[in-house]
C-alpha cells in the first residue's frame, strides 16, 4: 500500500463546474496535509494547506480532512481551463519535516 | 521575495559525469529540502536542512549524493558518478521554521538528463 494514494485520472469536468479530487494516507498520526498544483514541465505550486479535520476555503479552493477516515480532497469551484494540470496531496508524518506525495490526479477542464 | 531560485535550470551529462546543482531559497528560510521528481510521479524526498545541518537523510540518497549548506543559505547536491537511473527534475524547497507548520515552497527545477 502506498503511503499517499490518488486516483491518477484524468479527471474531466466541463468549465464551470465543481472539480473533486481526493486523496488517502496510510499514516494515521499525519498532521499536516497539503495540495500542489503542477502545471506540464514546472515546478509544484502549493495552493492549499490543512491541519485539523473540516473544511478550509480559500477563493475558488475548499480542502477537506478527515483524519478519522484518513481522507482529505480539494474542491475547486468554477473550474476554468486554466485550472487544468495535475494537483499533488502531500502529507506530513509526525516527527518529520518531509512531505510524502502522491502521485498526483490530473485535471482536465474543458470548454 | 523572490523565491527560490535553482542553477541551472537543465543539465545533460554523460555516464559517469559528476553534476552539481545550486538552490538559494526564500531569503527569510531556515530550512531547505531537496526532492527528485521522475515523469508520472510525486516528488520524492532526498534530503533536508535546518540552517546548516543536515537533519534527515532519505534512503534514496546513495553514497553517490552528496548535498551541502555550508552557510545556512544556498545549497548544493553533488551526483558523482551519473548513471541514466538518474535522470529526473531535480527539485528544492524551502521553509520557515514555526510552531507546528511546514509549508514548503519549491523552485523551478533542474532537469537532469544522463546519456
Amino acid at each position: 500500500q502506498k503511503e499517499v494514494e490518488q486516483n491518477s485520472g484524468p479527471l474531466s469536468v466541463p468549465e464551470g463546474a465543481i472539480a473533486s479530487l481526493n486523496c488517502t494516507y496510510s499514516d494515521r498520526v499525519s498532521q499536516s496535509f497539503f495540495w500542489y498544483r503542477q502545471y506540464s514541465g514546472k515546478s509544484p505550486e502549493l495552493i492549499m494547506s490543512i491541519y485539523s479535520n473540516g473544511d478550509k476555503e480559500d477563493g475558488r479552493f475548499t480542502a477537506q480532512l478527515n483524519k478519522a477516515s484518513q481522507y482529505v480532497s480539494l474542491l475547486i469551484r468554477d473550474s476554468q481551463p486554466s485550472d487544468s494540470a495535475t494537483y499533488l496531496c502531500a502529507v506530513r508524518g509526525t516527527g518529520r519535516r518531509a512531505l510524502t506525495f502522491g502521485s498526483g490526479t490530473r485535471l482536465q477542464v474543458q470548454p | 521575495d523572490t523565491g527560490v531560485s535553482q542553477d541551472p535550470r537543465h543539465k545533460i551529462t554523460k555516464r559517469g559525469q559528476n553534476v552539481t546543482f545550486r538552490c538559494d531559497p526564500i531569503s527569510e528560510h531556515n530550512r531547505l529540502y531537496w526532492y527528485r521528481q521522475t515523469l508520472g510521479q510525486g516528488p520524492e524526498f532526498l534530503t533536508y536542512f535546518q540552517n546548516e545541518a543536515q537533519l534527515e537523510k532519505s534512503r534514496l540518497l546513495s553514497d553517490r549524493f552528496s548535498a551541502e549548506r555550508p552557510k545556512g543559505s544556498f545549497s548544493t547536491l553533488e551526483i558523482q558518478r551519473t548513471e541514466q537511473g538518474d535522470s529526473a527534475m531535480y527539485l528544492c524547497a524551502s521553509s520557515l521554521v514555526s510552531e507546528g507548520e511546514n509549508e514548503q515552497y519549491f523552485g523551478p527545477g533542474t532537469r537532469l538528463t544522463v546519456t
